[in-house]
């Protein structure tokens, strides 16, 4: 049972560079989450998905994209990596069948940009 | 905005004693408030929700408590261990499904 995959682990980018952040479950949750974490800060939502075809943004969208084709990925693309964009990315599913469902995460990318 | 405010500075106890934690938030009106725990180099784990008619709720050693007019959670971890070294974190319902959560405390428990 894997849950919720994040790959790379560990990412060193240079500014300008872009890259895709990969994430898939595999528990059937239609909704699908992604979270940057930065020391003192919290976690804060970067984008999110009720299902295939749907995204929307959250609190932190600038920089980043999302699409989301298939229930099962979820991946957030930086298209010009910037060093504000160093942080602990961490992706996050919830069934959206029950009306309270507390997320899945993955065990994050830890992203550094140069 | 929704602001959630945890204790910031690691708490440290000793091996069977009972830890508290807090969560105070403010500009809102969650309907259900959720806790986390995170170990180092992992994604957060769910802990426990309690919803905003219930004044606590329990699992093993582990309860939460929700006072929705002093917009106050606390999480109690008895007979602390070890192994409960950890931080946690709250989050609280925002509405479209989407969590905020607050930075975390840190939680070492001496054996």
């Amino acid at each position: 049972n894997a849950g919720v995959t994040q790959t790379p682990k560990f990412q060193v980018l240079k500014t300008g560079q872009s890259m895709t952040l990969q994430c898939a479950q595999d528990m059937n949750h239609e909704y699908m989450s992604w979270y940057r974490q930065d020391p003192g800060m919290g976690l804060r939502l970067i984008h999110y998905s009720v299902g295939a075809g749907i995204t929307d943004q959250g609190e932190v969208p600038n920089g980043y994209n999302v699409s989301r084709s298939t229930t099962e990925d979820f991946p957030l693309r930086l298209l010009s990596a910037a060093p504000s964009q160093t942080s602990v990315y961490f992706c996050a599913s919830s069934d959206l069948s029950r009306k309270v469902s507390p997320l899945h995460f993955g065990n994050g990318t830890r992203l550094t940009v140069t | 905005s929704q602001k959630i405010e945890q204790n910031s500075e690691a708490l440290n106890i000793q091996e069977g004693k009972t830890a508290t934690l807090t969560c105070n938030y403010t500009n809102y009106s969650p309907a259900y408030l959720q806790w986390y725990r995170q170990d180092p180099g992992r994604g957060p784990v769910f802990l426990l929700l309690i919803r905003e008619n219930e004044k606590e709720k329990r699992k093993e050693r582990l309860k939460v408590t929700f006072d929705t007019t002093l917009k106050q959670s606390l999480f109690h971890i008895t007979a602390s261990q070890p192994a409960d070294s950890a931080t946690y974190l709250c989050a609280l319902d925002t509405g479209r499904r989407a969590l905020t959560f607050g930075s975390g405390t840190r939680l070492q428990v001496q054996p």
